[in-house]
């Protein structure tokens, strides 16, 4: 596979569960991210991996638990979320530090997430 | 605080015709502007990246425009084709120590009719 790739593509869960999205980049990238697009709102961005330091974490909630294994994974645990978590997760990744953060971040294709 | 706005939110137009998106952000202290497309429950793809101190990009059929000063982006699009259809975001970066941080527009959903 090239490029970004996120499983699951969809995921439904309830308030009392706990499941983990997971991203996976071929591009030989050093930073990765995680966004969460809400309907009709602008993408907001969660947390920033660099060389698997997290460098960012954007006042996220605490339900939301960031995993970097490695420079080519990256893992968003989930746990007692609420209906308004619901919204599609976007994973990207760039060169990162090397670059100065400057360069263009490429996409995976989202989970889409409804919690009931 | 940096925000970015998008007008129009939506926008249908015929096949054919030559359209223009626009971008605004309230802090011209941007180290570049970026363009992307995103397709119904897709991811994005990029663009243009324009950094700050250039004035524009082109790529085929599109040409994004940069006024860093007036806070503005434009994003043009000739000879539009139902291809087209997408929501286009826009979005602007800090400076590296600001962690390579994306702040994106609302978007423009494209419609392009046959």
């Amino acid at each position: 596979e090239t490029g970004v790739t996120q499983t699951p593509r969809h995921l439904v869960m309830g308030m009392t569960n706990k499941k983990s999205l997971k991203c996976e980049q071929h591009l030989g990238h050093n930073a990765m991210y995680w966004y969460k697009q809400s309907a009709k709102k602008p993408l907001e961005l969660m947390f920033v991996y660099s060389l698997e330091e997290r460098v960012e974490n954007n006042s996220v909630p605490s339900r939301f638990s960031p995993e970097c294994p490695n420079s080519s994974h990256l893992f968003l645990h989930l746990h007692t979320l609420q209906p308004e978590d619901s919204a599609l997760y976007l994973c990207a990744s760039s060169q990162g530090p090397t670059s100065g953060y400057t360069d263009t971040q490429y996409f995976g294709p989202g989970t889409r997430l409804t919690v009931l | 605080k940096q925000e970015v706005t998008q007008i129009p939110a939506a926008l249908s137009v015929p096949e054919g015709e030559n359209l223009v998106l626009n971008c605004s952000f309230t802090d011209s202290a941007i180290y570049n502007l970026q363009w992307f497309r995103q397709d119904p429950g897709k991811g994005l793809t990029s663009l243009l990246l324009i950094q700050s101190s250039q004035r524009e990009q082109t790529s085929g059929r599109l040409n994004a425009s940069l006024d860093k000063s007036s806070g503005r982006s434009t994003l043009y699009i000739a000879a539009s084709q139902p291809g087209d259809s997408a929501t286009y975001l826009c979005a602007v970066r800090g400076f590296y120590n600001q962690g390579g941080k994306l702040i994106f527009g609302q978007g423009t959903e494209l419609s392009v009719k046959p």
